[in-house]
């Protein structure tokens, strides 16, 4: 289904701390996820990305998870910097072609020095 | 990587004009864009997928003849807001994706136009 209209919640991290950020999504045919990163005023930024057929996937300093069997994946911040203060947004679609993504709702990440 | 740009990047209009916000592909030719219209604090709502050389396909409960979409060309896709109302008010932002062989189908999103109606 589409991302509902709800203010987004808050986690609060220190700096040099790992943060985890979670998402359910909706649709069980979605077979590829992404992690978007928007700062206030902008469009949002790809971060990592992960298909049905893998669970984890490792990039710089951020992992993501996916769990098919509930419909929830997590993004992992390692060693937490100011500059990753922002909204995070996981969005799915069915991968090959033009397809239309579909966000969830979205997590804004505040890190406190 | 691939660059999308919007022009403009906020405009303030007053209630019942009508506003053109322009969705360019700079480096890369896109025979499909996406708009999305985002609230202040709440996720990116996809409004329609436009398509080059023919009609958008607007998302349920997205006025068609509110928002009109036209892709002219595989470089640039126009969403235009008519007769605007406050409640138009909000942040538009579109994206392209790129189709690259043996590798991921990556979106690339413009920088947002923030909408004001008065």
């Amino acid at each position: 289904g589409e991302s509902v209209g709800l203010h987004l919640p808050t986690l609060s991290v220190q700096e040099g701390d790992n943060s985890i950020i979670n998402c359910a999504y909706s649709n069980s045919a979605s077979d590829y996820f992404i992690w978007y990163k928007q700062e206030s005023g902008k469009g949002p930024q790809f971060i990592i990305d992960i298909r049905s057929n893998m669970d984890k996937r490792q990039g710089q300093r951020v992992t993501v998870l996916l769990n098919k069997t509930v419909k929830h994946l997590s993004l992992q911040i390692a060693a937490t910097q100011p500059g990753d203060s922002a909204v995070y947004f996981c969005a799915e679609t069915l991968s090959g072609g033009y397809n239309k993504l579909i966000f969830g709702a979205g997590t804004r990440l505040a890190v406190h020095p | 990587g691939a660059v999308v740009s919007q022009h403009p990047s906020r405009v303030i209009c007053k209630s019942g004009t009508s506003v053109k916000i322009e969705c360019r592909s700079l480096d890369f030719q896109a025979t499909t864009m996406f708009w999305y219209r985002q609230f202040p604090k709440q996720s990116l709502m996809l409004m329609a997928t436009s398509n080059e050389g023919s009609k958008a396909t607007y998302e349920q409960g997205v006025e068609k003849d509110k928002f009109l979409i036209n892709h002219a060309s595989l470089t640039l896709s126009t969403l235009t807001v008519t007769s605007a109302h406050p409640e138009d008010s909000s942040f538009y932002i579109c994206s392209a994706p790129l189709l690259a062989a043996g590798t991921r189908n990556e979106q690339f999103f413009g920088p947002g136009t923030r909408l004001t109606v008065l």
